[in-house]
């Protein structure tokens, strides 16, 4: 079974609009931590969003926004007035402890998303 | 500026070719990963270092090769054992390769059999 699961493959929304990513993750651990990338066409991964397991606020950035509820085991991410630099990748990873050597970084399989003109 | 860097960024493979990715960081970071993308796929992990002369397999590490000479350097070579290796190829690293550390990434490295 996946451990991160975003069901959305790809996602066409126009400038402006608000669109949601959904991210479902799968643990048995108490304490682990939560990650949000970016994934431009140039390719490399940007780092957007941490969060650890113990913290469910809910955080604001800018136009990003993130929405973390651990009684559904999801942790959404959401862009405002999205803008045509936005048309990404989005991968939603889990960290969580693996035994043998520290950290267990798990990606899902990313949501394309296309911010059109 | 700090980074990570990989290179090429394009390499081509013959038939029973091995190749080696490039990857350098000036980060100071311990731990550092090799991670393959398939199109439209999330990214599976091939190795793990931790610490300099030693490195763990990940999820999918038959038909690569790693070594960890030096902190900064963590090349990746793809033998001719990997009989499907055209793919992405994403180094990164991280601080301690604890669970709450970012994980940072290079451009990449786009691999293709000729």
């Amino acid at each position: 079974a996946q451990k991160v699961t975003q069901a959305q493959t790809e996602i066409s929304v126009v400038e402006k609009e608000d669109v949601t990513l959904d991210c479902v993750y799968e643990t048995r651990d108490t304490t682990y931590y939560l990650f949000w990338y970016k994934q431009p066409p140039s390719g490399e991964l940007v780092f957007l969003i941490r969060r650890n397991s113990f913290d469910e606020q809910n955080e604001i950035s800018g136009r990003y926004s993130w929405n973390f509820q651990k009684s559904t085991s999801s942790f959404n991410f959401t862009i405002t007035a999205s803008q045509v630099v936005d048309s990404a990748v989005y991968f939603c990873a889990l960290s969580e402890i693996a035994g043998n050597y520290g950290q267990n970084f798990v990606f899902g399989p990313g949501t394309r998303l296309s911010v059109l003109p | 500026d700090g980074g990570i860097t990989q290179s090429p960024k394009y390499l081509f493979r013959k038939e029973g070719q091995n190749v080696t990715l490039s990857c350098e960081q000036n980060l100071n970071h311990d731990a550092m990963y090799w991670y393959r993308q398939d199109p439209g796929q999330g990214l599976r992990l091939i190795y793990y270092s931790q610490i300099v002369n030693d490195f763990q397999k990940g999820d999918i590490a038959e038909g690569y090769s790693v070594s960890r000479e030096k902190k900064e350097s963590f090349p990746l070579t793809v033998t001719s054992a990997q009989k499907n290796p055209t793919a992405f190829y994403l180094c990164a690293s991280s601080i301690k390769g604890r669970i709450r550390d970012i994980q940072y990434f290079g451009a990449g490295t786009r691999l293709s059999v000729l």
